[in-house]
């Protein structure tokens, strides 16, 4: 069974803080997103990477950066947080076909 | 035009009736489909993929039409249990590159 682990299930963080999210994926995959997921507005792709210190920006990187030193592992950084960046946050990763998710990091930025 | 799009329901349905989801897609480039499953303060899951031929998973049947851009699930004998939101989804790629472009989703509620 494919498995993509997210280091933690709830987060609360203070407005400014310095915030990591870790994302590990055990299927040797290539492909790792990021995404978010607030009510009405559905999945939207932050940052992805196809290989190893590689990364591309979807559709809304303003205010996160991303590390992929090794393959397993894809981590996205909210460099001050803000209010307006609670939400859940999802990591997945994809081989040739299925993309596979992780459980999801639900954070709350007071 | 938005990408991906799907009604978002809900969708109230009794145990046992059939019930079917569409939704549309831009990219007339678009070459993989897929419809995922996400059950409330879950991840999403993959349901299935759609071909052109069609494609059935016993209670469950996916078309597609290219022409029109419109793909479509069909659940049949609705459970209880496939009470969730359906996720469109359409990937402008070949082979393992490239991003999925995922539809806001389609609520079912499946009531007894």
């Amino acid at each position: 069974d494919v498995k993509v682990t997210q280091s933690s299930r709830y987060l609360v963080k203070r407005t400014g803080e310095k915030v990591f999210l870790e994302c590990v994926q055990d299927m040797d995959h290539e492909n790792m997103f990021w995404y978010r997921q607030d009510p009405g507005l559905g999945l939207r792709l932050i940052y992805f990477s196809y290989d190893v210190k590689m990364k591309e920006k979807g559709d809304i990187p303003e205010g996160y950066s991303v590390s992929r030193e090794k393959k397993e592992r894809f981590s996205l950084i909210l460099e001050s947080a803000s209010t307006n960046q609670t939400s859940m946050y999802l990591c997945a990763s994809r081989g040739h076909y299925e993309q596979y998710f992780g459980p999801g990091t639900r954070l709350t930025v007071t | 035009r938005k990408e991906v799009e799907q009604d978002p329901g809900p969708f109230n349905v009794p145990e046992g009736a059939t019930v079917a989801f569409n939704c549309t897609y831009s990219n007339s480039a678009s070459q993989s489909f897929f419809w995922y499953r996400q059950d409330c303060r879950k991840e999403p899951k993959l349901l299935m993929s759609v071909y052109s031929s069609g494609n059935e998973d016993g209670r469950f049947t996916a078309q597609l039409n290219r022409a029109s851009q419109y793909i479509s699930l069909l659940i049949r004998d609705s459970k209880l249990s496939d009470s969730a939101t359906y996720l469109c989804v359409v990937g402008s790629f070949g082979g393992s590159q490239g991003n999925l472009i995922f539809g806001k989703g389609t609520k079912l509620s499946v009531k007894p």
